[in-house]
């Protein structure tokens, strides 16, 4: 069975511009999560949803938003551009959004900001 | 929110020996998993742990959920076991996300 994957795996923007980012969960999930991850740290929570409803929402501006779509994949969009906006970018998928089920991360998308 | 402490910091050893990696964390948890890190981002899930012991391997892990901390165990380590190693865990009070420590930056030398 394939895993989380998301697109795309490099990205390179210029500051202001806008970005979207792609991820499909394993087959039978219905919770994406998205973290940001910068040098140095640990991942750090941005998003979850489940059934298509945002269940949950870190400490980031609202250049930040999200959706799922009917078949579970998610998008994540970043207005206006910040050079402290590069990042991998992590998704992440479990079966159900409660907290008792492990989550599983894609590979990330690696957000360059020049 | 709940706080993760995760020791030490960076641990360097040498092809075959063994190692401890430690996670405390501020508040009870309903989810705790240790993850591994490779050099190329791949953040590899090692162990869904939220009590008691687990085995895989080389590895192995144990939460004492009542004490609020988690061991990681590495017995005979490899090149191949360098990279960052997270404890993330998700509380009762917040039940939708991970929250991270900042990671065991693991070297093994040849």
């Amino acid at each position: 069975d394939a895993g989380v994957t998301q697109s795309p795996t490099h990205l390179i923007k210029t500051r202001g511009q806008h970005v979207t980012l792609r991820c499909s969960p394993i087959s039978g999930h219905k919770s994406v999560s998205w973290y940001q991850q910068v040098l140095g740290q640990g991942p750090q929570f941005i998003f979850q949803y489940y059934e298509k409803e945002e269940r949950g929402r870190g400490n980031f501006p609202d250049r930040f938003s999200a959706r799922q779509f009917p078949n579970y994949s998610s998008e994540l969009n970043v207005n206006a551009l910040l050079l402290g906006d590069s990042a991998l970018y992590l998704c992440a998928s479990s079966l159900v959004g409660s907290g008792n089920q492990p989550q599983h991360f894609g590979d990330g998308t690696r957000l360059s900001i020049l | 929110g709940i706080q993760v402490e995760q020791s030490p910091p960076d641990l360097i050893l040498q092809e075959g020996a063994n190692s401890t990696l430690r996670c405390n964390f501020s508040d009870s948890v309903n989810n705790l998993q240790w993850f591994h890190q490779n050099p190329w981002g791949q953040l590899i899930n090692l162990f869904y742990i939220p009590s008691g012991t687990k085995q895989n391997g080389r590895l192995s892990a144990t939460t004492v959920a009542t004490e609020r901390y988690s061991l990681l165990y590495i017995s005979s380590s490899q090149t191949t076991d360098s990279g960052v190693y997270f404890c993330a865990v998700r509380s009762g009070g917040s039940n939708y996300k991970l929250t991270f420590g900042k990671g065991t930056l693991l070297t093994v030398n040849p």
